[in-house]
């Protein structure tokens, strides 16, 4: 099984560019979600979806936008990128409820110049 | 929403001593803390986790207590090898499909 797969792996985009992470879950989690990791801030929950069809806010949505597309994939998009969404974006999935292990994709170094 | 603080920042210890990372949570409702670690360049891997149900509960070298009444959890590990040195993350959930995460503990083992 390959688990949680992101991509791209790398990307650098100039200010006002937009792009989509994408995202792929084969252990048919129902719940997933995208984290950004900032140095001394941990992981902070941009969007997450409990379920297909759902999608909720997290801690910092500002800027980005979500998509479930089916059970397997949720996507993120930066329509408008700054230079403070500089960061490493982090997909994980779970089983469901609150109370269970996620596991994250490799993640993705993301630089906006 | 929940907030969760971790302390040390930044932990060295001599292989074979303990380590100890400590973190204090907000909501009262929170009711399953796991620990994650990540190594440099790769990502968050789980180690151990515990719920609100249990006090302490302990994997080969990895222990994980909780004070619930305080509001504070912690990761022990003793008899640290090279091999732990990493970023650990301590998180809280109240069962909300969120999981909130501490700042992270960036541990260094010297040999």
């Amino acid at each position: 099984n390959a688990g949680v797969t992101q991509t791209p792996k790398f990307q650098v985009l100039k200010t006002g560019q937009s792009m989509t992470l994408q995202c792929a879950q084969d252990m048919n989690h129902n719940s997933m979600y995208w984290y950004r990791q900032d140095p001394g801030m941990g992981l902070r929950l941009i969007y997450y979806s409990a379920s297909e069809g759902t999608t909720d806010k997290g801690e910092v949505p500002n800027g980005y936008n979500v998509s479930r597309l089916n059970k397997r994939e949720f996507s993120l998009r930066l329509e408008s990128a700054a230079p403070s969404q500089t960061s490493v974006y982090f997909c994980a999935s779970s089983s469901g409820v609150g109370g269970t292990e996620a596991f994250f994709g490799q993640g993705t170094r993301l630089t906006v110049v | 929403g929940e907030n969760v603080e971790q302390h040390p920042s930044t932990l060295s210890v001599q292989e074979g001593d303990s380590a100890v990372i400590k973190c204090t949570y907000s909501d009262s409702a929170s009711n399953y803390f796991p620990w994650y670690k990540q190594e440099l360049g790769k990502r968050p891997q789980l180690i151990i986790d515990i719920r609100s149900n249990v006090g302490e509960k302990k994997d080969q070298r990895i222990a994980v207590t909780l004070n619930k009444t305080a509001k504070h959890f912690s990761l022990h590990i003793t008899e640290t090898q090279p091999e732990d040195s990493a970023v650990y993350f301590c998180a809280a959930s109240a069962g909300d499909y969120k999981l909130s995460f501490g700042a992270g503990t960036t541990v260094t083992v010297r040999a």
